[in-house]
């Protein structure tokens, strides 16, 4: 298993501005994810962040919107930059874990609001 | 991955078994079933998954049909802790890595006292 922390839990942003948030795993994975879930809706793929290779975004997400870092095997941050009321969301991190990667383990998530 | 179907919502009192169907039926013969739940304010958490074999664990039973076009999960004892939005996801389960999750629209499953 793994136990994924996040920070911040919430935070309350301004138009224009970025926020960083990160994640960390108590243990070495070679495999993060991070999502976004906007309000009443289920989650959607952001990309895919693996130690040492640059992220894989999904359609419709770009680098320089949602720039990753993955500096080790324990943490990754997700930027969400020039930020609009739109991005308002929940972010969440995920991790694969085990030799079949069967199970994934999410964090609690990030509640960002943009005003 | 194969597209999945589930009702949008769900009631179950409490104590009783909730069955949850989920309709896949362009499952490919390499895609498993997975199901994950999310409770309010919380992460999704991983329930269970199976290939064409039912499978059970101390949270859950899945039941897949011998076509595997459809499966049902099945919560034995139901709990007000059980309530949550539960996701049926069908992908190729990778040896060698893996691949982020997609979540359809879910089932909200709601507990009655």
């Amino acid at each position: 298993s793994a136990v994924i922390s996040q920070k911040p839990s919430r935070d309350i942003c301004q138009r224009g501005t970025s926020l960083t948030i990160q994640c960390q795993v108590d243990s070495q994975v070679t495999m993060m994810f991070w999502y976004r879930q906007q309000p009443g809706q289920s989650l959607t793929l952001i990309a895919t962040a693996n130690q040492g290779s640059e992220a894989t975004y999904e359609s419709g997400f770009v680098i320089d919107k949602f720039p990753i870092s993955r500096p080790n095997l324990t943490f990754s941050t997700l930027t969400v930059s020039n930020m609009s009321p739109e991005d308002s969301s929940i972010y969440l991190c995920s991790v694969a874990v085990g030799g079949t990667y069967n199970e994934q383990f999410f964090g609690p998530g990030t509640r960002l609001t943009v005003l | 991955d194969a597209k999945t179907t589930q009702p949008p919502s769900m009631d179950c009192a409490e104590g009783r078994a909730a069955n949850l169907p989920c309709n896949h039926s362009t499952i490919s013969g390499n895609e498993y079933v997975y199901w994950y739940r999310q409770i309010h304010s919380q992460g999704p958490q991983y329930i269970i998954h199976g290939l064409k074999n039912n499978e059970t664990n101390e949270m859950a039973s899945l039941i897949i049909t011998e076509d595997r076009k459809s499966s049902t999960l099945i919560l034995p004892h139901a709990t007000l802790r059980d309530t949550a939005v539960y996701y049926c996801i069908v992908r190729v389960s990778l040896g060698g890595g893996a691949d982020g999750l997609t979540f359809g629209k879910g089932t909200h499953l709601i507990i009655q006292p």
